[in-house]
């Protein structure tokens, strides 16, 4: 599975978009771009994930470059419930399972 | 409430004493998982298991073992062999049939610390 570089941290503030990027210029016709976060002493949640066109759901929207080399996950109204650690991870289909880095810690400022 | 419960949330262990982290889903789920996290850290994998009866090592299995014996159960059993066992673990489960992207439901989590 290719690998994925993340920012460390980044910081927002509260009603404002936040712009989490992630550089995959390894990424194969075939993996997805998964987003899961992590909110302090609990498990991961996964966000949304897509293979080439843009997506949206009720907690993100997820733009990936026509060349797939990267990615940038839009939470369009962050709240101070959003900060937590963001992953994003490129995969295959295939059974092996999912590789988590070390993100980037997004923190929501009042 | 369809889900995934790790038990207990704190677990403290003692000098080359074995301890069992608990792992139960009632999402029919056929694959689960073993994550270990360290402060500041990514998750590493432990052990994961596509079905009954079989599980495979991941990138840290030394010092761990598994079982699989129900669909719905995946206890990890922590040995006195793994020398550094302090840390938070997460278990998880995705289904395999019927879909093709990886969905993981995780479990809130099990601190465990060294006496």
């Amino acid at each position: 599975d290719a690998k994925t570089t993340q920012p460390t941290s980044m910081d927002c503030a509260e009603g404002r978009a936040a712009n989490l990027p992630c550089n995959h210029s390894t990424i194969s016709g075939n993996e997805y771009v998964y987003w899961y976060r992590q909110i302090h002493s609990q498990g991961p949640q996964y966000i949304i994930h897509g293979l080439k066109n843009n997506e949206t759901n009720e907690m993100a929207s997820l733009i990936i470059t026509e060349d797939r080399k990267s990615s940038t996950l839009i939470l369009p109204h962050a709240t101070l419930r959003d900060t937590a650690v963001y992953y994003c991870i490129v995969k295959n289909s295939g059974n092996t399972p999912l590789v988590f880095g070390k993100g980037t810690r997004l923190s929501v400022i009042a | 409430d369809g889900g995934i419960t790790q038990s207990p949330k704190y677990l403290f262990r003692k000098e080359g004493q074995n301890v069992t982290l608990s792992c139960e889903q009632n999402l029919n789920h056929d694959a689960m998982y073993w994550y270990r996290q360290d402060p500041g850290q990514g998750l590493r994998l432990i052990y994961y298991s596509q079905i009954v009866n079989d599980f495979q090592k991941g990138d840290i299995a030394e010092g761990y073992s598994v079982s699989r014996e129900k669909k719905e159960s995946f206890p990890l059993t922590v040995t006195s062999a793994q020398k550094n066992p302090t840390a938070f673990y997460l278990c998880a489960s995705k289904a395999i049939q019927g879909t093709t992207y990886e969905k993981l439901f995780f479990g809130s989590g099990t601190q465990l610390s060294v006496l």
